[in-house]
């Protein structure tokens, strides 16, 4: 089957430009996971989902982002007025159950963000 | 604070054996993970440990102790294709999944 997609994999924009971000996940995963990837670093949490309720969003790091599941699928992550700061890999992940003590996360190939 | 060190570089031969060692200290233990990321590739699940102890899967293995806060991944029969970044996760108190920086392996033939 399918794995995590996520589109685009390469997003060019300018500084103060607004972007979205999309990820599908494994159909039926109730987890969803964002991530944030700067070079040579491990991944830095931003939001949890379980099905449509946006449970956890401390990682995300200012206002300017948002993030959405509506129908407990399909995610969007949205980044408001685009800082070169915000350049980064943005990973999304899913998983078949709650998050707890053992739950495998199967990733997307991420979104390589630029601002100029 | 939560950390999670790992070293930054590791270069071994291929045939070989090498280890790579995770310390952490975190609010809370709930498990963790090994994943294997290939350079603008996504991470992959490599291997799960929430006791103490080792658990074998092929050519991979991994070892927890908990009381010491500190786990390694050891890779036998090395070859080319392992060249990547192992990344060590722990999850926490939370159930956030709490990354170290990744330790870049270099193959050599």
């Amino acid at each position: 089957g399918a794995g995590v997609s996520q589109s685009p994999r390469y997003k060019v924009a300018k500084r103060g430009q607004d972007v979205a971000l999309r990820c599908d996940p494994i159909s039926g995963h109730v987890s969803l996971f964002w991530y944030q990837q700067a070079l040579g670093q491990g991944p830095e949490f931003l939001t949890y989902f379980q099905n449509e309720a946006q449970l956890d969003k401390s990682g995300l790091p200012s206002d300017r982002f948002f993030a959405e599941r509506p129908e407990g699928s399909v995610s969007t992550l949205k980044i408001q007025r685009t800082q070169q700061e915000d350049s980064a890999v943005y990973l999304c992940a899913s998983s078949p159950r709650d998050r707890g003590t053992y739950n495998e996360q199967f990733f997307g190939p991420g979104t390589r963000l630029t601002v100029l | 604070g939560q950390n999670i060190d790992q070293p930054t570089e590791m270069t071994a031969t291929e045939g070989a054996i090498v280890q790579i060692n995770c310390t952490y200290q975190t609010s809370g233990f709930n498990g963790l993970f090994w994943y294997q990321q290939h350079a603008g590739e996504a991470p992959t699940f490599l291997s799960y440990n929430v006791l103490d102890g080792l658990e074998e899967k092929g050519r991979f293995s991994s070892f927890l102790s908990r009381s010491k806060g500190y786990s390694y991944l050891l890779l036998k029969e090395l070859q080319m294709k392992d060249s990547a970044s192992y990344l060590c996760a722990v999850i926490d108190s939370n159930y956030q999944l709490i990354w170290g920086a990744g330790t870049k392996l270099i193959i050599k033939p």
